[in-house]
């Protein structure tokens, strides 16, 4: 199947610092990616969709100054999280999709465990 | 709107014993479904996905799912589960149209499986 990968896998950072989190789409075009934020425990919260080329479209709630999100080229999408706070602290997980599937199939990448000190 | 309701939050079972881990959707259109399993720190794996044709559904890992439009669900069932089996289960949905949109996902199941 098709691979996405993340980078890095975790991170640690002091407060107030930017993070950017990348999610690569290895052996196919994603024309769509999507980010998800997951709290232990939980399930995955859609934080935003985005179409290559086209700004990302965030849910509800989700701030999008502090969650800036770029998907550039059909293999990369890059979230940065501005200023981070310890709340920021989670796991973050992609996923990518392509316009050339016959059903909505996503392959998402391992994930990121951000940690804010 | 389609929603996933996982009705099990956590499921203990021992080796060898048989597992469903029950899934609910709500939706007013046809749907695909999904089974995902995510291991500790690591993002989700597909175990299966029902489209279309036979209800019955085999995955990976000895997994396999039945899609029941009557009633509306699709449990996920393995005759004997091990100790690696232990990990976070979630159950989505998606319409056929819906390509390029999220999955809708249930709040997970946590199959725990001891010796």
């Amino acid at each position: 199947g098709a691979v996405v990968s993340q980078h890095p896998s975790w991170v640690i950072c002091k407060s107030g610092t930017s993070v950017k989190i990348e999610c690569r789409s290895l052996d196919f075009q994603a024309t769509t990616m999507f980010w998800y934020r997951q709290f232990p425990k939980q399930s995955l919260m859609l934080m935003a969709t985005s179409n290559e080329g086209s700004k990302a479209t965030y849910e509800q709630g989700v701030e999008k100054d502090k969650f800036l999100i770029n998907h550039a080229s059909l293999t990369l999408s890059t979230l940065t999280v501005t200023s981070a706070h310890p709340e920021d602290s989670s796991f973050y997980i992609c996923s990518a999709s392509s316009r050339t599937s016959s059903y909505n199939e996503q392959f998402f990448g391992p994930g990121t465990r951000l940690t804010v000190l | 709107a389609q929603s996933v309701t996982q009705l099990d939050s956590q499921v203990p079972v021992f080796e060898e014993a048989p597992v469903e881990l029950r899934c609910n959707y709500s939706s007013s259109v046809s749907v695909y479904l999904f089974w995902y399993v995510q291991y500790p720190n690591q993002g989700l794996q597909l175990l299966l996905k029902y489209l279309s044709g036979s209800t019955l559904v085999k995955g990976i890992n000895g997994f396999e799912a039945e899609f029941n439009k009557s009633q509306t669900s699709f449990h996920l069932r393995k005759p004997s589960v091990h100790i690696s089996d232990t990990a976070e289960y979630f159950c989505a949905v998606s319409g056929p149209n819906q390509a390029g949109t999220a999955l809708i996902f249930g709040k997970g199941t946590t199959l725990s499986v001891s010796s």
